[in-house]
C-alpha cells in the first residue's frame, strides 16, 4: 500500500489500557497530522507536527500523546480512554504545514484507525 | 472564525446521470483554497479537487468540476456521469493562509448514493 497507511485498522480497548495507534508516510513529506472522526461531527484536528516538532495542539486531553520520531512517522499514544473518544483516527501528510508562512500543501490522508473504547 | 456549511446530509442520484453538492463557508480571508474531499466505506479521504480563491477559473478534475462563486462563498461539486464508485461521503474543505490559519475547516459531509 502506498501513500499513507495506518495501523491497526480497527482497535478495541477498555478504558485502563494503553494502546499505540501508526501512521506511515511513503510520500516524502515533511509534515504529520492527527484527526478525530465523531460521527455527526465535522473532522477535528488533534496535532500537527511539521520537520518531526510539534507545531500544534488543538487542546487534546493529555490522554492522548502523540509521538513523531521522524517525518515519516507518527504514533498515538492512548492512555485511559473514556468511551466518548471513541471514533475513526484518521492520520494525514503534507509537503509541509505553512509554518513559516505561505499556504500548508494539501493534505493526504491515510484509511484511518476504528477505534472503540469499551 | 472560519465556517463551513453542507446543507445536504444525504442524497441519491441514478448512474450516468449528475449530481451537484452544495457548499458555503464563511470568513473574512481573501486568500484561501478550497477543497473537496471523498471518503468511501473503506474510509479512506481521497482529494477530488482544490480551488485556489484567486483563481476565477472552476476547477475540474475528470467528471468532477466545481462553481466557485467566491462574492457568495459558495463552492458546490458537480458529478457527472455518476459511477456505482461514486458513493461515499463527500466532505467540502476550507483552508487559510499561514500557520494555524492554513487548518483544514471541514463541513459535516454528504452521504452520496449512486444507485444502478
Amino acid at each position: 500500500e502506498t501513500g499513507v497507511t495506518q495501523t491497526p485498522r480497527h482497535l478495541v480497548m477498555g478504558m485502563t489500557n494503553k494502546k499505540s495507534l501508526k501512521c506511515e508516510q511513503h510520500l516524502g513529506h515533511n509534515a504529520m497530522y492527527w484527526y478525530k472522526q465523531s460521527a455527526k461531527k465535522p473532522l477535528e484536528l488533534m496535532f500537527v507536527y511539521n520537520f518531526k516538532e510539534q507545531t500544534e495542539n488543538n487542546s487534546v486531553p493529555s490522554r492522548f500523546s502523540p509521538e513523531c520520531p521522524n517525518s515519516s512517522h507518527l504514533f498515538l499514544h492512548l492512555h485511559t480512554l473514556q468511551p466518548e473518544d471513541s471514533a475513526l483516527y484518521l492520520c494525514a501528510s503534507s509537503q509541509d504545514s505553512g509554518t513559516s508562512g505561505g499556504f500548508r500543501e494539501t493534505q493526504y490522508f491515510g484509511p484511518g484507525t476504528r477505534l472503540l473504547v469499551l | 472564525a472560519q465556517t463551513v456549511t453542507q446543507s445536504q446530509p444525504e442524497m441519491s442520484v441514478q448512474e450516468a446521470e449528475t449530481v451537484t453538492l452544495s457548499c458555503t463557508y464563511d470568513t473574512s480571508e481573501n486568500n484561501y483554497y478550497l477543497f473537496w474531499y471523498k471518503q468511501p466505506p473503506s474510509r479512506q479521504m481521497i482529494l477530488v479537487i482544490r480551488q485556489e480563491a484567486y483563481k476565477q477559473q472552476n476547477a475540474t478534475e475528470n467528471r468532477f468540476s466545481v462553481n466557485f462563486q467566491k462574492a457568495a462563498k459558495s463552492f458546490s461539486l458537480k458529478i457527472s456521469d455518476s459511477q456505482l464508485g461514486d458513493t461515499a461521503m463527500y466532505f467540502c474543505a476550507f483552508q487559510g493562509y499561514g500557520g494555524s490559519q492554513g487548518n483544514l475547516i471541514f463541513g459535516k459531509g454528504t452521504k452520496l448514493s449512486v444507485k444502478p
